[in-house]
């Protein structure tokens, strides 16, 4: 079974500039996790979805913005983008986000903002 | 909220034992999870303890100790291969989010 999947790899972008990433998860898993992570440091959690509902949300501006689709896949969003935006985002699935459900890892999209 | 500190780099040498700590305070708690990240990749799961005491899966172990807010990952006969980030991550209450620690970066010599 294919892992799950994002697109772009890399995405080079300016200041002010809008971008949309894409999520594929694994096939039968029903919640999505979107984390962005800049060098060295862990992970940070930024958005929840499950069953297309926002489910949970982390502490990032509303310039960040999600969404699910009713096959599951997802995308992320972000306006206006600054030159701390940079990083690599990364989306987990899940099969319902809860319970002793583990999160699986996407090879990430590297976003640089010049 | 979540805090989640271990410790920002260790050295080992291939065949050896590395234990990797954790220590997390919480204002909710869900299970603890260990994922592998090589350098540019993705992170990996390698474990997950929700109850007191030791996981082992071949040759790595993880523990925890949920009244002292305490977790190790312990990896056994080293190979170089090993050489990667350690992420320690709680999973809130409701199970929506996990927090990261820092992560630890470990680099094993031969």
């Amino acid at each position: 079974d294919a892992g799950v999947t994002q697109s772009p790899t890399h995405l080079i972008k300016t200041r002010g500039q809008q971008v949309t990433l894409r999520c594929s998860p694994i096939s039968g898993h029903k919640s999505v996790s979107w984390y962005q992570q800049v060098l060295g440091q862990g992970p940070q959690f930024i958005f929840q979805y499950y069953e297309k509902e926002e489910r949970g949300r982390g502490n990032f501006p509303d310039r960040f913005s999600a969404r699910q689709f009713p096959n599951y896949s997802s995308e992320l969003n972000v306006n206006a983008l600054l030159l701390g935006d940079s990083a690599l985002y990364l989306c987990a699935s899940s099969q319902s986000g809860g319970g002793t459900d583990t999160q699986y890892f996407g090879p990430g999209t590297r976003l640089t903002v010049l | 909220g979540q805090n989640i500190d271990q410790p920002t780099e260790m050295t080992a040498t291939e065949g050896a034992i590395v234990q990797i700590n954790c220590t997390y305070q919480t204002s909710g708690f869900n299970g603890l999870f260990w994922y592998q990240q090589h350098a540019g990749e993705a992170p990996t799961f390698l474990s997950y303890n929700v109850l007191d005491g030791l996981e082992e899966k071949g040759r790595f172990s993880s523990f925890l100790s949920r009244s002292k807010g305490y977790s190790y990952l312990l990896l056994k006969e080293l190979q170089m291969k090993d050489s990667a980030s350690y992420l320690c991550a709680v999973r809130d209450n409701a199970g929506n989010m996990l927090t990261f620690g820092g992560g630890t970066r470990l680099m094993v010599k031969p």
